[in-house]
């Protein structure tokens, strides 16, 4: 079973619609991450959160909302989706325990905004 | 903030050797990650340097030098399946910042 679920993995959408990506993991860790991936910009951080009470901007944040349900639990929201947000989105979960630990990443949703 | 850079191509031969290059700039270093991504799937992880010099994993070895903010990836004995993205990334407060990656391209 995969320790980093994302649904959908995939979604066709219009102008102005309230879109929900949703992520959640069995590894047990407390940081979980957004990204969007672009073709030639590689991965931008959207948000993050390392624990259930903390949500931070990253770098690309305008446009997007966040929630941390539970530790296991971290969904992204486009509140009103504009075709510059097709892209595909990636959420991540890293342990945090000590110092700079690796990223596992969910295998991606792919989203279209028409 | 991180500036990342590496190329965006390169090809090669089954069998041969690639090296992808990656420098970098940041305020505060803390280790270096590479990242492989096949196209459509999520990165999954290769290395991470924190020292200086060279780490070897099989067929896969990654270099760092901290005084030159410098990292290279090199991939020996190439496979098809080696056919990816190749992605550096940087720490940065927690996070990571990442290169826009380095697309390789094994022929037969």
């Amino acid at each position: 079973d995969a320790d980093v679920t994302q649904t959908p993995r995939n979604r066709i959408t219009k102008t102005g619609k309230r879109i929900m990506l949703e992520c959640s993991q069995t590894k047990g860790h407390d940081r979980m991450y957004w990204y969007r991936q672009d073709p030639g910009l590689g991965l931008r951080l959207i948000y993050y959160s390392f624990d259930v009470k903390d949500i931070n901007k990253g770098e690309i944040s305008d446009g997007y909302s966040v929630s941390r349900q539970a530790q296991a639990k971290f969904s992204l929201s486009l509140e009103s989706a504009i075709p510059n947000q097709t892209a595909l989105y990636f959420c991540a979960t890293s342990s945090g325990t000590s110092g700079y630990n690796e990223q596992f990443f969910g295998p991606g949703t792919r989203l279209t905004v028409l | 903030g991180q500036n990342i850079d590496q190329p965006t191509e390169m090809t090669a031969t089954e069998g041969a050797i690639v090296q992808i290059n990656c420098t970098y700039q940041t305020s505060g270093f803390n280790g270096l990650f590479w990242y492989q991504q096949h196209a459509g799937e999520a990165p999954t992880f290769l290395s991470y340097n924190v020292l200086d010099g060279l780490e070897e994993k099989g067929r896969f070895s990654s270099f760092l030098s901290r005084s030159k903010g410098y990292s290279y990836l090199l991939l020996k004995e190439l496979q098809m399946k080696d056919s990816a993205s190749y992605l550096c990334a940087v720490p940065n407060d927690y996070k990571l910042s990442f290169g826009a990656g380095t697309t390789v391209t094994v022929r037969a």
